[in-house]
């Protein structure tokens, strides 16, 4: 089945990183994703990870990818008070029509 | 400017009317896709379509309908909204299908606020 689960919250500081984790159930995945939704607002692609790579590297964001225990992060260096967001993991499975989301973490940025 | 528009942004209704949200999307897109947003939930799929007049069941279908009659538009319909249909939904649409491959990046639109008394 498909069950994917995040921690709600995350409280940094900026100029810190931040790492949000993502735990999936479906050994299947293909691609998995992480999305942004500042407040008020849709959600947004951030980047996303085929699941034959156990790390990619996108400027601040770097995703590493566990496929033995199936745990997924999200790393945000340098943290800005800009990256305040809930962050979803998702991934799709199969013949990819269907995308799982996760429950969202709610990353808080102080001074 | 390539988007998804939903239409109302914000609706308060009662129990029992009937009613539709709209989505309509610019950039062609072959899949097209509605979310309700729960807290401590994440995002959870109601219906999907891959094509026009194709479309299937997400995790929650019960008690919503859609329709795929043109391309460029995906409407959510309540027959019946019920309180527990109160939620943040979203539209989102995804050139996939049309790609071959199974990367499923997806646009969203801005949201639509429901309530029902």
């Amino acid at each position: 089945g498909e069950d994917v689960e995040q921690s709600l919250f995350l409280s940094v500081r900026e100029g810190d990183s931040s790492v949000i984790n993502c735990t999936y159930t479906d050994s299947s995945s293909t691609y998995l994703y992480w999305y942004k939704q500042e407040p008020g607002a849709g959600l947004q692609l951030l980047t996303y990870i085929f699941s034959n790579m156990d790390m990619k590297q996108d400027q601040r964001l770097t995703v590493l990818l566990n496929k033995k225990d199936k745990h997924l992060s999200l790393r945000i260096a340098d943290t800005q008070t800009g990256d305040s967001a809930i962050y979803f993991c998702a991934e799709t499975t199969g013949t990819a029509s269907k995308l799982t989301f996760g429950t969202g973490t709610r990353l808080q940025v102080t001074l | 400017e390539a988007q998804v528009t939903q239409n109302p942004r914000y609706l308060i209704t009662v129990t029992g009317k009937k009613l539709t949200v709209t989505c309509s999307q610019n950039m062609n897109h072959e899949y097209m896709s509605w979310y309700r947003q729960d807290p401590g939930l994440g995002l959870r799929q109601i219906y999907y379509s891959m094509n026009v007049e194709v479309t299937d069941k997400g995790d929650v279908p019960e008690g919503y309908k859609v329709s795929r009659k043109e391309k460029r538009n995906f409407p959510l319909i309540l027959e019946s909204p019920s309180p527990n249909q109160t939620s943040l939904y979203f539209c989102a649409s995804s050139p996939f299908g049309a790609t071959g491959v199974s990367y499923n990046e997806q646009f969203f639109g801005p949201g639509t606020r429901l309530t029902v008394l």
